[in-house]
Formats: structure tokens, C-alpha cells, sequence
């Protein structure tokens, strides 16, 4: 049974560095194909991917975001990571990380729940 | 970055009534995928590699389309299929995601 947490510090001030972490099971990031990936929803908006790492290392970032975040991933605690520096209001977000399904067609097949991550001062 | 245009933003329909949301793509993709997300819930895959469901998604449900075309098809709208309805496509980087549509009941 594959499962996603995400989590989160919940509240933070403008220009501090948002520090995200992804525990998950049934599946490693170790294995051939494997991939995670993180997506955001502002309330009442819709969805923004942000990144995605590989079971190889391999990372990918949203071009509009790319100078902010930072993915990575421990294998053997089952943990991806993302980091965003400076943040400001417009990273107020549910923050999800997904897996990614690969069958010859790649997909985010199973989500977390989210994390929720205010940004105010 | 190939922009997803979903129409229309919001509809409503009858139960009994065939639904057609549309996804319409900035340039050609090789396959499109599509989520449910109902309200307070994380998003749920719901058809992938264009036409193929999701592992518990009802049969009443379709996909279809290619290029810069796709459709999701309900064939018999049900209370139950309140949501909104994403597509993304994951064949070229950056991934992106529709605007998605809301689906209410008549």
C-alpha cells in the first residue's frame, strides 16, 4: 500500500527559507523508474507543479520558480525534501508531494494529503 | 511551457445527463491525464495516458483526444461526480495543469 505525508512548519514570515518533507511508503526512491514530485494549491485556486526528483538523482524544477527550490531525497528514511527560499504571501499554499506513475505514461498517481503553509508577518 | 486551457470553468448537469469537459493544449502533447479533486481532498488520478482509468474510477467515465485535444466524457452524470476536474500533462517539461473545471449537479 503506497502512502505520502507531507509536512510542514504551518506559519512563516516573509524572506525565510520554507523547508518541506515527504515521508512515504510502499515504494523506495531507490528503485529503477521511481519518482516523486511536489505540487502546490492556493486556496480556492488551482494546481502549480513545482518539482520533481528521480530514483537516479535526477531533478527537475519549474522554470518560474527554479533560482527558489531545492529537491532532494533520503532512501533510506523514505523522505523527499523541498526547500523554498525567500519566501513571500504568494507561497501561501497546500503543498503536496505525489508519486509518479510510470506505464509507459508518466502520472502523479498517489497524493498526499497536504500541508498547509501560511505565509504572513 | 505548453499552456492548458480547460472549458468550460464551471458547469452543471442533470443526473442522467452526458458530460464533456475539454482540455485544450498550447501545443501538441503526446497524452494527457486527468484528476478529481473534490472539496477539502487531495487530488485523485482519475484517467491516465489519455483514455485509460484510474483504478476504482467508474466505467461511466472516458477520456479521449490527441495533439491538442482531449476531452473527459461522463456518460451519465451521478451526485457523486461532484468535483473538480484537472488535466495535466506530463509528456514534455515543465508539467503543467489545466485551470481545471467545476462540475456541480442540477
Amino acid at each position: 500500500q503506497v502512502t505520502l505525508k507531507e509536512s510542514g512548519p504551518g506559519i512563516l514570515q516573509p524572506s525565510q527559507t520554507l523547508s518541506l518533507t515527504c515521508t512515504f511508503s510502499g515504494f523506495s526512491l531507490s528503485t529503477y523508474g521511481m519518482g516523486v514530485g511536489w505540487i502546490r494549491q492556493p486556496s480556492g485556486k488551482g494546481l502549480e507543479w513545482l518539482a520533481n526528483i528521480w530514483w537516479d538523482d535526477d531533478k527537475y524544477y519549474n522554470p518560474s520558480l527554479k533560482n527558489r527550490l531545492t529537491i532532494s531525497k533520503d532512501t533510506s528514511n523514505n523522505q523527499a525534501f523541498l526547500k523554498i527560499t525567500n519566501v513571500d504571501t504568494a507561497d501561501t499554499a497546500t503543498y503536496y508531494c505525489a508519486r509518479i506513475g510510470a506505464t509507459g505514461f508518466y502520472y502523479f498517481d498517489y497524493w498526499g494529503q497536504g500541508v498547509m503553509v501560511t505565509v504572513s508577518s | 511551457e505548453i499552456v492548458l486551457t480547460q472549458s468550460p470553468t464551471t458547469m452543471a448537469a442533470s443526473p442522467g445527463e452526458k458530460v464533456t469537459l475539454n482540455c485544450l493544449a498550447s501545443s501538441s502533447v503526446s497524452y494527457m491525464n486527468w484528476y478529481q479533486q473534490k472539496s477539502g481532498a487531495s487530488p485523485k488520478l482519475w484517467i491516465y495516458g489519455t483514455s485509460n482509468l484510474a483504478s476504482g474510477v467508474p466505467n461511466r467515465f472516458s477520456g479521449s483526444g490527441s495533439g491538442t485535444s482531449y476531452s473527459l466524457t461522463i456518460s451519465s452524470m451521478e451526485a457523486e461526480d461532484v468535483a473538480t476536474y484537472y488535466c495535466l500533462q506530463l509528456s514534455s517539461y515543465p508539467p503543467t495543469f489545466g485551470s481545471g473545471t467545476k462540475l456541480e449537479i442540477k
